[in-house]
């Protein structure tokens, strides 16, 4: 199947700086990324859509200035949290879609544990 | 709009019993049906899809899951559990003729005592 990865897995940051997480389609091309969030004991929410060469579909309630997403290749998207605070922290994981007849499937990378202190 | 409902927060079951893992949808037209799995701390691994054919679908690790369109269900189901099947599962749904995106259920903790 279709791998993709996340860097990092794990990520530690003081209040008020910005982190990058990367999210790479190893195998394939991906012209449509997803972005989600998981709290503790929760499911996934689904934060942002990501295309290639276009600006990112966020959804409702999620900051676009603060969760920035940029796709500049078919096999990279990252997500940025700016001025990260305490209540960013979270589970980020990606997914990347690859296109088929049938259904155009999502595959998930390992997620990234983000703690801001 | 679509909904998942997974009514099970957390089940425990002895190893070597069978599992059966709950799973609704709300839907108007039957969606395309995922079950994943995540340990703590990874992210999800596909167990197995339903998009059309056979109603009971056989995935990896021995699971399987039958979709009941008159119930509204996508129950997943193992025969005997093993200790490493302790984990999250989630069922989603994925609308047809949609790009791709998918709901989540909240989830199902599954423990297994030995």
């Amino acid at each position: 199947g279709a791998v993709v990865s996340q860097h990092p897995s794990r990520v530690i940051c003081k209040s008020g700086t910005s982190v990058k997480i990367e999210c790479r389609s190893l195998d394939f091309q991906a012209t449509t990324m997803f972005w989600y969030r998981q709290f503790p004991k929760q499911s996934l929410m689904l934060m942002a859509t990501s295309n290639e060469g276009s600006k990112a579909t966020y959804e409702q309630g999620v900051e676009k200035d603060k969760f920035l997403i940029n796709h500049a290749s078919l096999t990279l998207s990252t997500l940025t949290v700016t001025s990260a605070h305490p209540e960013d922290s979270s589970f980020y994981i990606c997914s990347a879609r690859v296109l088929a007849v049938f259904y155009n499937e999502q595959f998930f990378g390992p997620g990234t544990r983000l703690t801001v202190l | 709009a679509q909904s998942v409902t997974q009514p099970d927060i957390h089940i425990t079951v002895s190893e070597g019993a069978s599992l059966e893992l709950r799973c609704n949808y709300s839907y108007g037209a039957t969606p395309y049906l995922f079950w994943y799995v995540q340990s703590p701390g990874q992210g999800l691994q596909l167990l197995l899809k339903y998009f059309s054919g056979d109603t009971l679908v056989q995935g990896i690790k021995g699971f399987e899951a039958e979709f009941k369109r008159s119930q509204s269900s996508f129950n997943l189901r193992k025969p005997s559990v093993h200790w490493s099947d302790a984990a999250e599962y989630f069922c989603a749904v994925g609308a047809r003729g949609s790009q791709g995106n998918l709901i989540f259920g909240k989830g199902t903790k599954l423990s297994v005592k030995p």
